[in-house]
């Protein structure tokens, strides 16, 4: 499967903590983005990285991207009890950049 | 501000029915997609079209079919209900631009009985 793959699959954190998490994937890709997820709704986008690019950042989140490897990584600093959610990657398809594959996510829960 | 909007964020069904999810975008979005999500699965996309009367099968498409008459909706379709098709489904819509990230609806959990 070309989905990425998020680990770790649940992440428990105190307030103030930094979370990261990480994401391998299996083929080629030009675009990883990375999505949050509010229990029992829909996707939300956070930041998108290019296949050129190493490092990108948005407020609080940032984001690594190490092709040679095939993986990236999402660091939230500072994190709030509101950052509970689940974080999923997303990497585009090799034969249609519009199409992106989800890996399973990481469930974070940040305590108060 | 972006919006999409799916028809029921609840559903039960009965094996056998006939099921229509209704997907509405008011972003004038080329793109529109259709997952489904489950435990430990992730996001698996089932159908997507990328035009008016345009459809690409996606990894998981047997047993659904689709419908894009007007730009702003798409409607999956589940022809014959079973039980193993009781999940969270996801619609969501992107322009055309590459790259370009996705735009979520809240989701339709199905329940087939």
């Amino acid at each position: 499967s070309q989905q990425g793959e998020e680990d770790p699959q649940a992440l428990s954190i105190q307030e103030g903590e930094n979370a990261t998490m990480n994401c391998s994937y299996k083929t080629s890709i030009n675009n990883l983005q990375w999505y949050r997820q509010n229990s029992g709704r829909g996707l939300v986008h956070l930041i998108l990285i290019r296949s050129n690019e190493r490092e990108k950042h948005s407020g609080r989140l940032r984001v690594t991207l190490d092709t040679s490897k095939k993986s990236s990584s999402l660091l939230i600093t500072a994190s709030r009890a509101a950052d509970t959610a689940s974080y999923f990657c997303a990497t585009d398809a090799e034969d249609n950049f519009n199409k992106f594959y989800f890996g399973s996510g990481t469930k974070l829960n940040v305590k108060p | 501000d972006v919006k999409v909007t799916q028809s029921s964020r609840y559903l039960v069904k009965r094996t056998g029915e006939k099921v229509f999810l209704e997907c509405v975008q008011d972003m004038d979005h080329e793109n529109m997609f259709w997952y489904r999500q489950d435990p430990g699965l992730g996001l698996r996309l089932i159908y997507f079209s990328y035009d008016v009367k345009m459809k690409e099968k996606g990894d998981i498409p047997e047993g659904y079919s689709v419908s894009r008459e007007k730009k702003e909706r798409f409607s999956l379709i589940l022809e014959s209900a079973s039980t193993n098709q009781t999940s969270m489904y996801l619609c969501a819509s992107s322009t055309a631009r590459v790259p370009d990230t996705q735009y979520f609806g809240p989701g339709t959990r199905l329940t087939v009985l």
